[in-house]
């Protein structure tokens, strides 16, 4: 049973178009992160929601934003995707506080026309 | 400098070979730390937290040594299905949660 869930699995979008990418899981964890991977590079957190509060890392471009409706929901929105926004975005949720495993959802990869 | 280096590999080795990876990170306040797995195209998932007494898991052991922020993996007996990159990750405290920070990945090919 998928408990971290992300929608779509494949998104193709033109230079400069709004996109918006979704992830649900079925934990109940209060924290939900988003990574940005770009190819042969590490994951890199881009920001994440404790319960409501919202805490946006600090090389993060404003062009990334994020919701959290509720528990279960976080969306990842593009503002104005470039090319160099091409990259797998990962969702991730875990319990609060230290030590707590992070799970991933499968990923949506995104490409930029 | 990356908080977290390792070498990009590939390493390329038969079945039933033994293969050891290793992992430096920088950041000395660093509290938590694992070893994930991630197949091509596809999400990370956890292989072992790692612990500075050395713990191991069936083939995989994974070993930290504290003093000279070094964190290593060793796999015996290979098998195919091991081929994947393997990712090393430092968790900080950060407010509450706990920010992991990824390394770039070790890749491994393993060969009939």
């Amino acid at each position: 049973d998928a408990m971290v869930i992300q929608n779509p699995r494949y998104q193709v979008t033109q230079f400069g178009k709004p996109v918006t990418l979704s992830c649900s899981q079925t934990l109940n964890h209060n924290v939900m992160y988003w990574y940005q991977q770009k190819s042969s590079q590490a994951p890199k957190l881009l920001f994440h929601y404790y319960d409501k509060d919202f805490n946006n890392e600090a090389d993060t471009p404003d062009n990334f934003q994020s919701r959290r409706p509720n528990t279960s929901f976080c969306f990842l929105d593009i503002r104005s995707p470039g090319l160099g926004d091409a990259a797998m975005y990962l969702c991730a949720t875990s319990r609060g506080g230290q030590y707590n495993e992070q799970f991933f959802g499968p990923g949506t990869r995104l490409t930029v026309l | 400098r990356k908080e977290v280096e390792q070498d990009p590999g590939p390493f390329n080795v038969p079945e039933g070979a033994t293969v050891a990876f290793n992992c430096t990170y920088s950041n000395s306040a660093s509290q938590s730390f694992f070893w994930y797995r991630q197949d091509c195209r596809k999400e990370p998932k956890l292989l072992m937290s790692v612990y500075s007494s050395g713990n191991e898991d069936g083939r995989f052991t994974a070993q930290l040594n504290r003093a000279s922020q070094y964190i290593s993996l060793l796999i015996r007996d290979s098998k195919l299905s091991d081929s994947a990159t393997y990712l090393c990750v430092v968790g900080n405290e950060n407010t509450g949660f706990q920010k992991l920070v990824f390394g770039t990945g070790t890749r491994l090919l393993v060969s009939p």
